[in-house]
């Protein structure tokens, strides 16, 4: 069964703790990308992939952290420098040829306490 | 600032009628998406249209391309209640960026 699964569904944080969200596909998708959702807005791109081993920056990268060591994975850190990291968490995959559309995961809800 | 911008922010329609959304984007493009969002859920991809591409059509979905007025529309015809729900466009750049709007919330009544 293909697809794009994110763990964990809810997270939660104490203030000044790094915490990393993981990202899985077995698409066999080159590209890989994270987003940040605040509640009723769109979806802001925190760092993107388009093969292994490298990463590029997304709008709202600081306080972010990511690596894609193997092809399936693109976990991401949110580290302490992140000021307000208290939001919905979205990571995708796509082929990357603009053939077809990403395909995304259900979440990660993070709420520092 | 985000790339993408749709237009408006929220609709709400009756059970039957057409939705029409709009969004504007600005820089060059490979090709524009759509989504659609149910509430606190992960997008769907809906439909792509290349930047060469005029418009397309699947299904009750109709997507417009101006890339001259850098724009697009999503037209969804006889809306049913299942479709509530927050729809995107996306911008894919040719370094494989994907950039999102803001997104219009689309309540259809019954």
């Amino acid at each position: 069964d293909g697809g794009i699964t994110q763990s964990p569904k809810y997270l939660f944080r104490k203030e000044g703790q790094n915490v990393t969200l993981s990202c899985e596909q077995n698409l066999n998708h080159d590209a890989m990308y994270w987003y940040r959702q605040d509640p009723g807005q769109g979806l802001r791109l925190i760092y993107y992939s388009q093969i292994v081993n490298d990463f590029q920056k997304g709008d709202i990268a600081e306080g972010y952290s990511v690596s894609r060591e193997k092809k399936e994975s693109f976990p991401l850190t949110v580290t302490s420098a992140q000021k307000n990291p208290t939001a919905f968490y979205l990571c995708a995959s796509s082929i990357g040829t603009g053939a077809q559309g990403a395909f995304f995961g259900q979440g990660t809800r993070l709420t520092v306490v | 600032s985000q790339q993408g911008e749709e237009d408006p922010q929220a609709l709400s329609i009756q059970e039957g009628e057409n939705a029409t959304m709009n969004c504007s984007y600005k820089t060059s493009i490979n090709n524009l998406q759509w989504y659609r969002q149910n509430s606190g859920r992960g997008l769907v991809h809906l439909i792509l249209i290349r930047s060469n591409e005029r418009e397309k059509h699947s299904g009750r979905l109709r997507v417009t391309l101006d890339t001259s007025k850098k724009s697009s529309s999503l037209l969804i015809t006889a809306s049913r209640a299942a479709d509530t729900a927050s729809y995107f466009c996306a911008t894919e750049e040719n370094d494989y960026k994907l950039s999102f709007g803001a997104g219009t919330t689309v309540t259809v009544r019954a």
